[in-house]
């Protein structure tokens, strides 16, 4: 069982639809991470918020747009997409504080269809 | 720049060992994590190497020398439960001690 759990699993929609990721995390964590995994990609890393602050923003397109309410919760708003943006979109959370590993523990991820 | 490599595919027999390698180039150094992860499935943390060395857990252990840029994963007495990715992902002490992940190697075990 994860401690970052993640909805919808599944996600078709069309390019001029405006849809929501969702995710949250029961660990007690202060970062959260969103995270695209393509076919023979490696994850990219999309955005991470620390402390409820957006602290790294890889130049992802504006049609993402990421909200992080509380420590807690990440979502993913998302507009106007292209096909090519069709993926995994992975959830992760880490404790970074002093002395820890700062290992990631990632949701299942949302699989995204854009049509 | 940024560059992880791992072999793209690899195969081997239930109750065998198998090594996965994983070299880095990267701008700043700030630990080494191998992650397991089935198809459909959520990546897992295996390991991580912040000092030269090998570090062992169970079946799994995983080495790394910085001077080298250089890491693997040693799986050993295979099982047909292993058959997953691995992904190697490398700290980046610049910044935000961001993680940079390599594309995965996926390992199939046969019996």
């Amino acid at each position: 069982e994860t401690g970052v759990t993640q909805t919808p699993r599944h996600l078709v929609m069309g390019m001029t639809n405006k849809k929501s990721l969702k995710c949250e995390q029961h660990l007690g964590h202060n970062a959260m991470y969103w995270y695209k995994q393509s076919a023979k990609k490696p994850l990219e890393l999309m955005f991470v918020y620390s402390l409820e602050e957006r602290v790294e923003n890889n130049s992802v397109p504006s049609r993402f747009s990421p909200e992080c309410p509380n420590s807690s919760h990440l979502f993913l708003h998302l507009h106007t997409l292209q096909p090519e943006d069709s993926a995994l979109y992975l959830c992760a959370s880490s404790d970074e504080g002093v002395g820890g590993t700062g290992e990631l523990f990632f949701g299942e991820g949302s699989r995204l269809t854009v049509l | 720049g940024q560059n992880i490599d791992q072999p793209t595919e690899m195969t081997a027999t239930e109750g065998a060992i198998v090594q996965i390698n994983c070299t880095y180039q990267t701008s700043g150094f700030n630990g080494l994590f191998w992650y397991q992860q089935h198809a459909g499935e959520a990546p897992t943390f295996l390991s991580y190497n912040v000092l030269d060395g090998l570090e062992e857990k169970g079946r799994f252990s995983s080495f790394l020398s910085r001077s080298k840029g250089y890491s693997y994963l040693l799986l050993k007495e295979l099982q047909m439960k292993d058959s997953a990715s691995y992904l190697c992902a490398v700290r980046d002490a610049v910044g935000t001690d961001k993680l940079i992940f390599g594309t995965g190697t996926r390992l199939q075990v046969f019996p």
